[in-house]
């Protein structure tokens, strides 16, 4: 089965760091690009960050660009979310979700086909 | 960026009834949209890709249809699971964008 676990929300000041983890279990971790979604309070979904299989391609959201880095450790099973400068408005729930696997032609879709359960970030004084 | 707008906002349906949820793309997207069904308090879950196939373990009262900018997700006889936010999203260019959802509630 098919599982992702996300950890290490938490209170952070603003200006602060934190460092999200998703631990994969259930497939070839390697071989599926995976994606980070928040959600603010009250709101709806709103795309973070995607990387591929292998790490050597990532794309981010102009909201996050430049503060957040998404990574991975293939031998680990785990993707991380690095969140720098943390501001109030990215308080959220911020959900990992693993992508299909690439096609014959090797052409990757970014929707999320799975979800964890996601880990709750708060940023306030 | 790819704006998606989702209508009506609220839609309230008696269980049983047929439920027709839009989903509009600023730009074309093709096929490469999908459908997700969120519950309070719950992640989202996947229901349709590539704008009319059925994901793993959903049932057929669901179905999607459309492409380039217009699309419809029907729910064709709504039980009292289905009462939840839906959400579409495009994948066909970057940033992936959501549609801001629709709540469908019980009339």
């Amino acid at each position: 089965e098919v599982q992702l676990v996300e950890s290490g929300g938490g209170l952070v000041q603003p200006g602060g760091s934190l460092r999200l983890s998703c631990a994969a279990s259930g497939f070839t971790f390697s071989n599926y690009a995976m994606t980070w979604v928040r959600q603010a309070p009250g709101k709806g979904l709103e795309w973070v960050s995607s990387i591929s299989g292998s790490g050597g391609s990532t794309y981010d959201a102009d909201s996050v660009k430049g503060r957040f880095t998404i990574s991975r450790d293939n031998s680990k099973n785990t993707l991380y979310l690095q969140m720098n400068s943390l501001r109030a408005e990215d308080t959220a729930v911020y959900y990992c979700a693993k992508n299909p696997p690439a096609t014959r032609a090797g052409y990757y879709y970014y929707y999320m086909d799975v979800w964890g359960k996601g880990t709750t970030v708060t940023v306030s004084s | 960026e790819i704006v998606m707008t989702q209508s009506p906002a609220t839609l309230s349906v008696s269980p049983g009834e047929r439920a027709t949820l839009s989903c509009r793309a600023s730009q074309s997207v093709s096929s490469n949209l999908a459908w997700f069904q969120q519950k309070p308090g719950q992640a989202p879950r996947l229901l349709i890709y590539g704008a009319s196939t059925r994901a793993t373990g959903i049932p057929a009262r669901f179905s999607g249809s459309g492409s380039g900018t217009e699309f419809t997700l029907t729910i064709s006889s709504l039980q009292s699971e289905d009462f939840a936010v839906y959400y579409c999203q495009q994948y066909n260019n970057w940033p992936l964008t959501f549609g801001r959802g629709t709540k469908v509630e019980i009339k």
